[in-house]
């Protein structure tokens, strides 16, 4: 149980472009989603937490406008990266949690390359 | 501070143990995590404690937490070649599934046949 899937696995776009990410729960409802960026040998950092049908709470120094969190239904969360560039290049990782104190499960992650 | 370190690498030898350890900061902490991460893949969830926990067993892992020193570890016993990637100790400051969690840099553990 507890399986998180997330899509696209790999992107490779040019500078300009927007790219969605998909993260969605097959076997439960997430009540909270979260988004992580990890760059090459380094940690995970937390982006944004999206609670189903409210706005998603950025981290300080996250853009809002750069990277906008839908949270459209309790098993869906999508992140698009909007006008991506070279050093929006990374390891993107969402996570989403049952409700009470269930610990958060992850999906595979969406490597993204802008060329 | 929110910090929450690691060593970063550790070798041991196939069938030996592997001890990760892990140090926070913050006493408040509620859940504390050990997640395994792969290459090029997310994140697995291998087992979590309680705060108010001293200790946890799952088969091979074994997990130790003094509050008091605010170190947790990680005990994998009859290591395998299939135990190689990185060891992410986590804690989390909140009762309820909102609550963010910390991430320490990671522990690559890597196997010597």
């Amino acid at each position: 149980g507890a399986v998180v899937s997330q899509h696209p696995s790999w992107v490779i776009c040019k500078s300009g472009t927007s790219v969605k990410i998909e993260c969605r729960s097959l076997d439960f409802q997430a009540t909270t989603m979260f988004w992580y960026r990890q760059f090459p040998k380094q940690s995970l950092m937390l982006m944004a937490t999206s609670n189903e049908g409210s706005k998603a709470t950025y981290e300080q120094g996250v853009e809002k406008d750069k990277f906008l969190i839908n949270h459209a239904s309790l098993t869906l969360s999508t992140l698009t990266v909007t006008s991506a560039h070279p050093e929006d290049s990374s390891f993107y990782i969402c996570s989403a949690v049952q409700g009470g104190n269930q610990p958060q499960h992850f999906g595979d992650g969406t490597r993204l390359s802008i060329l | 501070g929110e910090d929450v370190e690691q060593s970063l690498f550790l070798s041991v030898r196939e069938g030996d143990s592997s001890v990760i350890n892990c140090t926070y900061t913050d006493s408040s902490s509620t859940y504390l995590y050990w997640y395994k991460q792969e290459p090029g893949a997310g994140l697995q969830l291998l087992t979590y404690i309680f705060s108010n926990m001293d200790m946890k067993q799952d088969q091979r892992l074994t997990v130790l937490l003094n509050k008091k020193d605010k170190h947790l570890s990680l005990r994998i016993a009859d290591t395998q070649t299939g135990d190689s990637a990185i060891y992410f100790c986590a804690e989390s400051r909140g009762y309820s599934s909102a609550s963010k969690i910390i991430f320490g840099s990671g522990t690559r553990l890597s196997i010597r046949p």
